[in-house]
């Protein structure tokens, strides 16, 4: 069973368009999490969910906007993309515990190729 | 903007080597810092989770060890295997049970058989 699930796998769109993303976990999390991996391949949080709150927003633009019909999921969706949108996006999740020592487990990646 | 350093970025061993790689970061106001395994084409995978109480972690061959005081990380594998090679990751943790994670750019291991 894939505990941290995304799809598509694979996303080629032109510019301008509005995808989205999905995630799912399967472990009773209670937090779930979207990175992007830059081109310079570093990680960089973009958003998380906690119980259906957003508890963290980086500087990301408000074409992004995050969405979690439940506890399990919680789905990116992203308007007017641009080139620079390109990158792979992970899915996270964590269950609450000590403060600062959850893990987080991550999904398979989402390439994203805007055209 | 809160900088984590990890060096060498890349690290060629034969199988059979020991080696280690260092993970620096501001040091104020962390909870924990968080070491990850990433193989190419898969997912981040946790290895150890460091706690303030600057205990060493150890699992099989790789352990690491960290410093509060000056905010710095050793990762060390012992006979290092071809199947060790991977990018390894270390994130200090910010935010508490928020989660605030920050990732430095990885260590490459490429171990030779």
């Amino acid at each position: 069973d894939t505990a941290v699930s995304q799809t598509p796998k694979y996303l080629v769109t032109q510019m301008g368009n509005d995808k989205s993303i999905k995630c799912e976990q399967n472990l009773g999390h209670d937090t779930m999490y979207w990175y992007k991996q830059d081109s310079k391949k570093f990680l960089k949080i973009m958003f998380s969910y906690n119980n259906k709150e957003l508890i963290i927003n980086e500087t990301v633009p408000n074409r992004f906007s995050p969405k979690s019909p439940d506890k399990a999921h919680l789905n990116l969706h992203i308007n007017s993309l641009e080139l620079g949108d390109s990158a792979v996006y992970f899915c996270a999740s964590s269950q609450e515990g000590v403060a600062g020592e959850e893990t987080q487990y991550f999904g398979p990646g989402t390439r994203l190729l805007v055209l | 903007i809160l900088n984590v350093e990890q060096s060498p970025q890349s690290l060629h061993v034969q199988e059979g080597d020991s080696t280690n790689f260092t993970c620096s970061f501001p040091s104020s106001n962390f909870y924990a810092l968080h070491w990850y395994r990433w193989e190419t084409a898969k997912s981040p995978e946790a290895l150890f989770v460091m706690t303030l109480n600057g205990d060493e972690k150890k699992k099989g061959r790789i352990s690491a060890t960290l410093n509060t005081k000056e905010g710095y990380s050793y990762l060390y594998i012992k006979g290092s295997q071809p199947e060790d090679s991977a990018t390894y990751l270390c994130a200090p943790n910010y935010g508490g049970s928020q989660g605030n994670l920050i990732f430095g750019k990885g260590t490459k291991l490429s171990v030779k058989p």
